[in-house]
Parts: C-alpha cells; sequence; structure tokens
C-alpha cells in the first residue's frame, strides 16, 4: 500500500491540459523533492520531472511539475496520444528509509 | 551510452531463492547508488531496495527486508539482489535503477526482468 495518493486515472482530449495530483505528508513530500515517471506498458519507466519542478533532457515543456507542502502535481499541456501511459510520483521517505512510488495514475487521450 | 542489463530472472518455487544481477555501462558505476524496483502484474511502481555509492548503506522496502540483500560489486560494474524465502507475491518485473541527486530519484532504468514464483 503505497503511501503517496494518486487519482486511479485522468483523461483529456488531444491538445488538452491534464493535471495529476500526488498526496503525501510531512515525512515524504513535505521533506523532500518529488519525482514524476512516465511508464508504458512493457517499457522501462522514464523520468519526467525531477526535484519538484526540473526537466531532463529531452522532456518537452508540455510536462511540468510543482509542491506545495505535502502535495505535488504533474500537469500535462498539448495533450498528445503519445503521452497515454501510467504515470508516478516518487519521493523519499525519511520514516520508511526508501523510496515511495505514487498509487499511480492512468492517462487516457479521448 | 548509459546502460543498465538485467539477468538471473526467471520461474521459481515458492520458498526458494533467486539471484538478479544488473551489469551497468557507459558510466562511471562507482560514482551512484543504486536501487531495485519491482511490479507485480496489474499492481504499480514499488521500491525494493536501495545501496549507496560504496555499498556501506542498504535500506529495504518492510515488504522484503529479512528475505532480500542487495550488493555491488565495483570491479564487475554490477548490481545484485539476493532473494529468498520467496513468495507469490514477490512474482514482479523487476527493474535495476540509476539514482541521481541528493534526493535519490531514478534517471535511468534497466528494460527488466520477470521473476515467477510459482509450484
Amino acid at each position: 500500500q503505497s503511501v503517496l495518493t494518486q487519482p486511479p486515472s485522468v483523461s483529456a482530449a488531444p491538445g488538452q491540459k491534464v493535471t495529476i495530483s500526488c498526496s503525501g505528508s510531512s515525512s515524504n513530500i513535505g521533506d523532500n523533492y518529488v519525482s514524476w515517471y512516465q511508464h508504458l506498458p512493457g517499457t522501462a519507466p522514464k523520468l519526467l520531472i525531477y526535484d519538484n519542478d526540473g526537466r531532463p533532457s529531452g522532456i518537452p515543456d508540455r510536462f511540468s511539475g510543482s509542491k506545495s507542502g505535502s502535495s505535488a502535481t504533474l500537469g500535462i499541456t498539448g495533450l498528445q496520444t503519445g503521452d497515454e501511459a501510467d504515470y508516478y510520483c516518487g519521493t523519499w521517505d525519511r520514516s520508511l528509509s526508501g523510496y515511495v512510488f505514487g498509487t499511480g495514475t492512468k492517462v487516457t487521450v479521448l | 551510452e548509459v546502460q543498465l542489463v538485467e539477468s538471473g530472472g526467471g520461474l521459481v518455487q515458492p520458498g526458494g531463492s533467486l539471484r538478479l544481477s544488473c551489469a551497468a555501462s557507459g558510466f562511471i558505476f562507482n560514482d551512484y547508488a543504486m536501487y531495485w524496483v519491482r511490479q507485480a502484474p496489474g499492481k504499480g511502481l514499488e521500491f525494493v531496495s536501495a545501496i549507496n555509492y560504496n555499498g556501506a548503506n542498504t535500506y529495504y522496502a518492510n515488504s522484503v527486508k529479512g528475505r532480500f540483500t542487495i550488493s555491488r560489486d565495483s570491479s564487475k560494474n554490477t548490481l545484485y539482489l539476493q532473494m529468498g524465502s520467496l513468495r507469490a507475491e514477490d512474482m514482479a518485473v523487476y527493474y535495476c535503477a540509476r539514482v541521481l541527486g541528493s534526493s535519490w530519484y531514478v534517471d535511468v532504468w534497466g528494460p527488466g526482468i520477470t521473476v515467477t514464483v510459482s509450484s
């Protein structure tokens, strides 16, 4: 059972925007930076956002991250069919002494 | 090119043991902490274990503590996960991952290896 809670699914039409929330606590999100990962079935996950709002080289600026208190948000603008995937937040949990992933959110492009 | 390649997966009976390996290349292995992360069928990503850059510090998920051991061999640029007392709920795709930054996020993932626990 993950300690980071995400909505099971979000959807929008091509070109629209979606946001995915990630709710944690003072021992994880409230205490550390948040990362976001994209995971397509049968492939390795991919880093999208690190340290709350940083984008690795090659990740388009359609993807953005933010954090406030013990919650974080991933935004995807200009939605494309290729964005259909599962998305996970992640951070280190001080109490568990381990990395924790969110419950995961499936993005569907209508 | 930075690359991680897992090996050692397969079919094992409940209660059995298995050792996963992860061969690292294209970067200075000794400079990075590493994770094992898994995904059970129909489930999300789950942190399994972590090891710091020199192997001095290790961390485990409660679900595997006392049964799994993470280690690394700098001379072989290889990460290991020794898994024992395997259960049906350990069946998953296991990913080796490179850890970066002070917040210990994953910047590189291996393609994953499947572990099946069944009699």
